[in-house]
């Protein structure tokens, strides 16, 4: 079956640089999340979108943006990287009326 | 958000079953149980969810306290692929659709050849 895609898999960053990320979900799926986890940290809730509105928003940064495109895919935008933007980024999607989230593998940015 | 609480971290021998407790002492009537799990260096995976009965599939049960004020994620064999981090999150289901998993501090399976 068809799995969350997200690339890069790997993306090394310096500060002040800018960063996107690109989900792609499950096909049909409706509702697209972001997550970030730091190192060693639970991951924590960004943004999300249902039918390409925002629909939540959780601690993201000003410095992020993201958007759901009408191909479904996503992108989160990350400008002026800090050192602390060093993390796993995952994607998740689902169907709104589902109780279970797919997650991708994550995106590791690595800001230096 | 109603709270949980689960042990920093537990073992269990290969073959044999585990029992992952979890405290949801304010869980509110609308609250479903959900547990996620997350093997290293993996994206988190959904495991299961259950409302007010006992819930089963293929990769385990979800035992639920008939107060609901505590719930087990039983493993029937643990395999050494089941050593990851386990998440057990309350989410409202009368928020509607697309609502964000909210991960706390899990518990930590090592699971032991």
């Amino acid at each position: 079956a068809a799995g969350v895609i997200q690339s890069p898999r790997h993306l090394i960053k310096e500060k002040r640089e800018t960063a996107t990320l690109k989900c792609y979900p499950i096909p049909r799926h409706d509702t697209v999340y972001w997550y970030q986890q730091g190192p060693g940290q639970d991951p924590q809730f960004l943004i999300s979108f249902y039918e390409k509105m925002q629909s939540d928003k959780g601690s993201i940064p000003d410095r992020f943006s993201a958007q759901q495109f009408s191909d479904y895919h996503s992108e989160l935008n990350m400008s002026s990287l800090e050192l602390g933007d060093s993390a796993l980024y995952f994607c998740a999607s689902s169907f709104v009326s589902s109780h279970e989230q797919y997650f991708g593998p994550g995106t590791r940015l690595t800001v230096t | 958000d109603a709270k949980t609480t689960q042990p920093n971290s537990m073992e269990s021998n290969e073959e044999e079953p585990v029992h992952l407790p979890c405290n949801h002492s304010t869980i509110s009537g609308t609250d479903y149980i959900h547990w996620y799990r997350q093997l290293p260096s993996q994206g988190p995976e959904y495991v299961i969810h259950g409302l007010t009965s006992n819930v089963n599939n293929r990769m385990a049960s979800l035992a639920i306290a008939e107060d609901r004020k505590s719930s087990t994620l039983i493993l029937h064999r643990a395999t050494l692929r089941d050593a990851a981090v386990y998440y057990c999150i309350l989410r409202d289901g009368n928020s509607g659709g697309y609502q964000k998993v909210t991960f706390g501090i899990g518990t930590k399976l090592q699971v032991i050849p």
